[in-house]
This record gives structure tokens, sequence and C-alpha cells, in this order.
């Protein structure tokens, strides 16, 4: 069974920093590109960053670029979002997901998400 | 950047009844769209891809239609499981990634 379990959410204050996890089980995580998708309260699904199999492609959106940095290790199945720099509009819950590539950009299974509040 | 734009915001259906979602993209994504289904404190679920493909597992109930510019989700007989909020994904254009902003799907 496919498995994506997101941590490392909490209350930071403005300009802090935070580093999302998402441990990855279930399939061979190496052969998946991975996404970070968000939602702020009441609001709707925000992409926010991509990393394909092998490190070499990486994207991000632009509300988030130079902020954040995504990265994988795929001997530890795992997914990470670097957060810098946050705003109060970065406060939302995180999901990753995983997307088929190969013009298969579709996600097909989230994580239950992790919950960033960025907050004085 | 592709603008997807869902209507209505919220939809108010009775169980039994049948119901229809749109999307609309901003310029064509020929049939590169997806639709979820996500529920408060769930993950979202993928519904349908490739614009009418249901996903595995998904009931036969839930269909997508269009390409271009404009998709339809329809719901036939809705169950109560299936009130929930409701996006359409573009896949063709990117990055971004871009959602619609969300159809209500509530009980009437």
């Amino acid at each position: 069974e496919v498995q994506l379990v997101e941590s490392g959410g909490g209350l930071v204050k403005p300009g802090g920093s935070l580093r999302l996890s998402c441990a990855a089980s279930g399939f061979t995580f190496s052969s998946y590109p991975m996404n970070w998708i968000r939602q702020a309260p009441g609001k709707g699904l925000e992409w926010v960053s991509s990393i394909t199999t092998t490190d070499g492609f990486i994207y991000y959106a632009d509300s988030v670029r130079g902020r954040f940095t995504v990265s994988r290790d795929n001997a530890k199945n795992s997914l990470f979002l670097q957060m810098n720099s946050l705003r109060a509009e970065d406060t939302a819950v995180y999901y990753c997901a995983r997307d088929l590539g190969a013009s298969n950009y579709y996600f097909d299974y989230w994580g239950r998400g992790t919950l960033v509040t960025v907050s004085s | 950047e592709i603008v997807m734009t869902q209507s209505p915001a919220t939809l108010s259906v009775s169980p039994g009844e049948r119901a229809t979602l749109s999307c609309r993209a901003s310029q064509s994504v020929s049939r590169y769209l997806a639709w979820y289904q996500k529920k408060p404190g769930q993950a979202p679920r993928l519904l349908i891809y490739g614009a009418s493909s249901r996903a595995t597992g998904i009931p036969a109930r839930f269909s997508g239609s269009g390409s271009g510019t404009e998709f339809t989700l329809t719901i036939s007989s809705l169950q109560s499981e299936d009130f929930a909020v409701y996006y359409c994904q573009q896949y063709n254009n990117w990055p971004p990634f871009t959602f619609g902003q969300g159809t209500r799907l509530e009980i009437k």
C-alpha cells in the first residue's frame, strides 16, 4: 500500500525556518517524481515544488522560489522541503504527493499533510 | 500561467441526484486535466486523469469529459460520501501546475 507521511510542521515566527519531511513507503520511491502542494486556511490547492527522480530537474512556484528548497534522499525514501524566510502567507497545510512523470503529471497519491503556521 | 476557473463555487444537490461540475482553462490544456476530491482533514483523492479516465478504485458514478478549455465532472446518483470539495488541475503547461479554486458540493 502506498503511504506518504509528512512531518515537521509547526508554529514559526515570520522570517523563521522550518524543514518538512515526507516518508514514503509501499512503492519504489526512486522511480517517481515528487511534489509539495499546500492549502492555506479556507483556500484552494496551490502547487509549491516538484523534483524529478534523480534531482535532475527541480521546479518552484514563483511565490516560494529563492526561499524554499526541495530535496530527496532516495536511499531513505524521503522527500524534504526546507523553508526559509517564512511569511504569514506561507501558513498552510503542506502535502507531499507523487506524480507519474512522462506527461502523466497528475498526483495519484497524497499524504495527509502537516500544518505550518507562521505567526508572531 | 494557465488559470483554471471552476463553476459553480457551491453546488447544492440532493442525495441520489446528479451533480455536474465545470472547469475552464484560460488556454487549451488538451486532455491533460485531473479532478480531485477533498474532504476536511483528509488527503486529496485523485478521481479522474486525462480528462476522462477514472483512477484506480473510483466508482463508476464519477465520470469526466471535455478537452481543450472546457471540462466537466459528473457524479451520477450522489451518495452521502460524495459531499466534498472538488478541484480540477491542469498538467499540460507547467510549471506551474495550476488548480481551480474548487467547487463545494453540499447536501440540499
